[in-house]
């Protein structure tokens, strides 16, 4: 398994934009969250998915942001429009907490 | 709400100990996490408490206290390449996503 898959890896967006965040989850993990990363704020949570399904979006910033997993293997973060203050590092992740989190390796967004 | 506290900085030279605490207060709790991240790279799982007392990987242990809300991270023999930070982590219980520390960044100098 080649663990969690994000893409793009960079992405560089003008402000008001649309802006769309991949992941591919490791098969057979029944949870998936998506975190953002800041230097101000650290690791936050954003939404979490359990099968399939949106368990807790309280961390979602607004409703610019939205989030969905139409299948165990694909789950996307959209951001519309974006703003500057939407900088950061997404992390989208798979597991438990007793046996560990695997996380993907992220996406860098920068909204100018 | 739920916080953990944990210092910004640790430094330390190489071989030596170090012990990075956390302290949290939540709603609920089902085991604190320990995870390590690289600059550029992404958070990896270290070690995991749910019980009270002292965990041990190789070099590194975790340590739990449930009463004091209160565990700690403890890196011996340290090397250069454990320069990195490391974040503390609560579930509040089975099957919630975890609440993350802010991150402790350890330097380690020769």
């Amino acid at each position: 398994d080649a663990g969690v898959i994000q893409s793009p890896r960079h992405e560089v967006t003008e402000m008001g934009q649309e802006v769309t965040l991949r992941c591919k989850p490791i098969s057979g993990h029944n949870s998936l969250f998506w975190y953002r990363q800041t230097m101000m704020r650290g690791l936050e949570l954003l939404i979490y998915f359990n099968n399939n399904v949106p368990i807790d979006d309280s961390g979602m910033p607004e409703d610019r942001f939205s989030a969905k997993m139409p299948n165990a293997s694909f789950s996307t973060l959209k951001i519309q429009p974006s703003e500057p203050r939407d900088s950061a590092v997404y992390f989208c992740a798979t597991g438990t907490g007793t046996y560990g989190y695997t996380f993907g390796s992220g996406t860098r967004l920068t909204v100018v | 709400g739920q916080s953990l506290e944990q210092p910004s900085e640790v430094t330390a030279v190489e071989g030596a100990i170090v012990q990075i605490n956390c302290t949290y207060q939540t709603s609920g709790f089902y085991g604190l996490s320990w995870y390590q991240q690289h600059d550029g790279g992404a958070p990896t799982f270290l070690s995991y408490n749910a019980l009270d007392g002292l965990e041990e990987t190789g070099r590194f242990s975790s340590f739990l206290s449930r009463s004091d809300s209160y565990g700690y991270l403890l890196l011996q023999e340290l090397q250069m390449k454990d320069s990195a930070s490391y974040f503390c982590a609560v579930g509040n219980q089975a099957g919630t996503a975890l609440i993350f520390g802010k991150g402790t960044t350890l330097s380690v100098s020769s």
